[in-house]
């Protein structure tokens, strides 16, 4: 397996809360991306990473900030939480970007609930 | 749009084949990923194709036509431990090769 570890696992918080989700991986993608998933949708992209210092939005960014210092590290942080944001968040990997057609692997996701 | 589609729920019975199919755009493609997500679990690779044709990886295969914009994933001799969410993604030019994702097909295996 792929060595992801998405921290909290779990989490419940208030609306109006800021609130952030830590990516490790010890693989060394240059690759980092971060995903919600909510029923009846799919995955959906919310920032990506193509390098250290490296990070652009993806089509659900509104409300989300990311910050990559660390090839290692992914942060995702939402400034003020709201109800809209309770999903699931999944983040992934991949050693090299879709040019090459390399597959993402995944973390074992957060589980976050905005009260 | 970058709609992607495939069927939300499948039921087959143990030791059957399912396949599950899954329709694209097809402008800009280039590629098309499957990966397998158990409940509550993360979702993980099974197959990629960018040509078109039949990629086999054991009791799963992957098919791939460009032209009609459609895919399906063919499972043979199926096991419970195949009840999952199975979801196909494409890559593309339009989407800044960015994966965009289907809502996921749910497999219900019976005995």
């Amino acid at each position: 397996d792929a060595g992801i570890t998405q921290s909290p696992r779990h989490k419940v918080t208030e609306t109006g809360t800021p609130v952030t989700l830590r990516c490790h991986q010890t693989e060394n993608h240059r690759y980092m991306y971060w995903y919600r998933q909510d029923p009846g949708h799919g995955l959906r992209l919310i920032h990506y990473s193509y390098g250290v210092k490296d990070t652009d939005k993806g089509e659900v960014s509104d409300g989300y900030s990311v910050s990559r210092s660390k090839t290692e590290d992914f942060l995702l942080t939402l400034e003020s939480a709201t109800s809209s944001q309770t999903s699931v968040y999944f983040c992934a990997i991949s050693e090299s970007d879709l040019y090459s057609n390399q597959p993402q692997h995944f973390g074992d996701g957060t589980r976050l609930s905005i009260l | 749009g970058q709609n992607i589609d495939q069927p939300t729920e499948m039921t087959a019975t143990e030791g059957a084949i399912v396949q599950i199919n899954c329709t694209y755009q097809t402008s800009g493609f280039n590629g098309l990923f499957w990966y397998q997500q158990h409940a509550g679990e993360a979702p993980t690779f099974l197959s990629y194709n960018v040509l078109d044709g039949l990629e086999e990886k054991g009791r799963f295969s992957s098919f791939l036509s460009r032209s009609k914009g459609y895919s399906y994933l063919l499972l043979k001799e199926l096991q419970m431990k195949d009840s999952a969410s199975y979801l196909c993604a494409r890559a593309g030019v339009d989407s800044n090769y960015q994966l965009i994702w289907g809502a996921g097909t749910k497999l219900i295996i019976k005995p």
